[in-house]
């Protein structure tokens, strides 16, 4: 079945820096990627969705120049936190899907802990 | 409301049945889905239910869908300790791009 893949799946670093998050399908073709995040014991908040070769969109209240979204090709997107800080440590998973009118097919990563400190 | 809603905590005995309930929103969403995760992990698809069925079994696992009050249940039969986890109900807003919108996740603990 498929697969995606995401790392590195922890990371700790220090305030200021910037962490950069992979997600890969391996096995298929992903028109669209989304990224979430998941604070303890809550709900997978979705932060934008990014379709291959165009600009992520944002949900309303993410900081699109804090959390920057690549996806250069069909089956590679990054989640770049940039001059993090501890209030950005989280669970951050991402989904990839090659749905086309609405196919029921989304495969999550296995997600990335970040802390920031 | 814009928000997939569920109950927050169920707790059951071993060998019991788990239901587990959602409300959802969008009524154009063609797929609604449950996910389980255990501590520290990612998600798992457990079951998707299209839009136009109202149940679908799948071992000991029963979704039932009330599309009239954008219901979704999950039951699970025959509850095990393996079953204690985090389950979500999500929806696919087909109409915002097909992004799914997850609920806030029941924690089902199962007593042995």
């Amino acid at each position: 079945g498929a697969v995606v893949s995401q790392h590195p799946s922890r990371v700790i670093c220090k305030s200021g820096t910037s962490v950069k998050i992979e997600c890969r399908s391996l096995d298929f073709q992903a028109t669209t990627m989304f990224w979430y995040r998941q604070f303890p014991k809550q709900s997978l908040m979705l932060m934008a969705t990014s379709n291959e070769g165009s600009k992520a969109t944002y949900e309303q209240g993410v900081e699109k120049d804090k959390f920057l979204i690549n996806h250069a090709s069909l089956t590679l997107s990054t989640l770049t936190v940039t001059s993090a800080h501890p209030e950005d440590s989280s669970f951050y998973i991402c989904s990839a899907t090659n749905h086309r009118g609405g196919s029921y097919g989304y495969t999550f990563g296995s997600g990335t802990r970040l802390t920031v400190v | 409301g814009e928000d997939v809603e569920q109950s927050l905590f169920l707790s059951v005995r071993e060998g019991d049945s788990s239901v587990i309930n959602c409300t959802y929103t969008d009524s154009s969403s063609t797929y609604l889905y449950w996910y389980k995760q255990e501590p520290g992990a990612g998600l798992q698809l457990l079951t998707y239910i299209f839009s136009n069925m109202d149940m679908k079994q799948d071992q000991r696992l029963t979704v039932l869908l009330n599309k009239k009050d954008k219901h979704l249940s999950l039951r699970i039969a025959d509850t095990q300790t393996g079953d204690s986890a985090i389950y979500f109900c999500a929806e696919n807003r087909g109409n915002q791009g097909g992004k799914l919108i997850f609920g806030q996740g029941t924690e089902l603990s199962v007593k042995p």
